[in-house]
């Protein structure tokens, strides 16, 4: 089954404490994005990657860093996590092509305390 | 400027009636794809449809079409005989195409619209 697999689903942690969030896809495609949605904000892209070791920042990078060191996985690294990067996070991947959808993740809720 | 703009943040609909969901966007680019998704109250982000900037029909996908005015740059989601299943937040977003580079293919998102269905 083609999908976009992220771990973990929730996951609550205090500030300061590194955590990754995973992400791997199984449908072979070149890109790649983490998006956060907040209340009333809609999504806003985080980092991307056309390629392996291709990265670039969204809209919202500060904070995060990520790697793409193989085609199927694009984690998400907070290395200093703080309670403003409390949010619902989406990692979405799609073909390199202008009609290519994403397809998404089912999120990762992350709680910083 | 906002490159995705979705005026209504909530909306009403009858059960069995139509409704029209707003957006407009705003580039500079010639060649780009607009897309909506749909996000139920359980989270997940689903695919709803797809227009081309250089499509000439609207586009349709079962109950759901497009209602593309370039000029206006103005994509509209029409969902047609609405159902309780379509309540949800939808979203509009843009993908710009540059071929400068590595080449584009960021997708911006409006900040979403919550569909309320109406038994």
């Amino acid at each position: 089954e083609a999908q976009v697999t992220q771990n973990p689903r929730y996951l609550i942690t205090v500030t300061g404490k590194k955590l990754t969030v995973t992400c791997s896809q199984n449908m072979n495609h070149e890109y790649m994005s983490w998006y956060r949605q907040d209340p009333g904000l809609g999504l806003r892209q985080i980092y991307y990657s056309m390629n392996v070791e291709v990265t670039d920042k969204g809209d919202v990078p500060e904070g995060y860093k990520v790697s793409r060191k193989e085609k199927r996985n694009f984690p998400l690294i907070l290395e200093s996590p703080s309670p403003n990067q409390t949010s619902l996070y989406f990692c979405a991947s799609s073909l390199r092509l202008p009609r290519g959808e994403l397809f998404f993740g089912e999120g990762s809720r992350l709680t910083v305390l | 400027a906002q490159k995705i703009t979705q005026t209504q943040p909530g909306m009403f609909v009858q059960e069995k009636e139509a409704v029209t969901l707003d957006c407009t966007y705003d580039t500079s680019d010639q060649s780009y794809g607009l897309f909506w998704y749909k996000q139920p109250s359980s989270g997940e982000m689903i695919f709803l449809i797809y227009q081309g900037s250089y499509d000439e029909q609207n586009a349709t996908e079962g109950r759901y079409s497009l209602n593309f005015q370039k000029a206006r740059k103005s994509a509209n989601l029409v969902i047609s005989a609405s159902q309780l299943g379509d309540s949800a937040m939808y979203f509009c977003a843009m993908r710009e195409v540059s071929y400068s580079g590595a080449g584009s293919y960021q997708l911006t998102f409006g900040k979403g619209t919550k569909l309320s269905v109406i038994p």
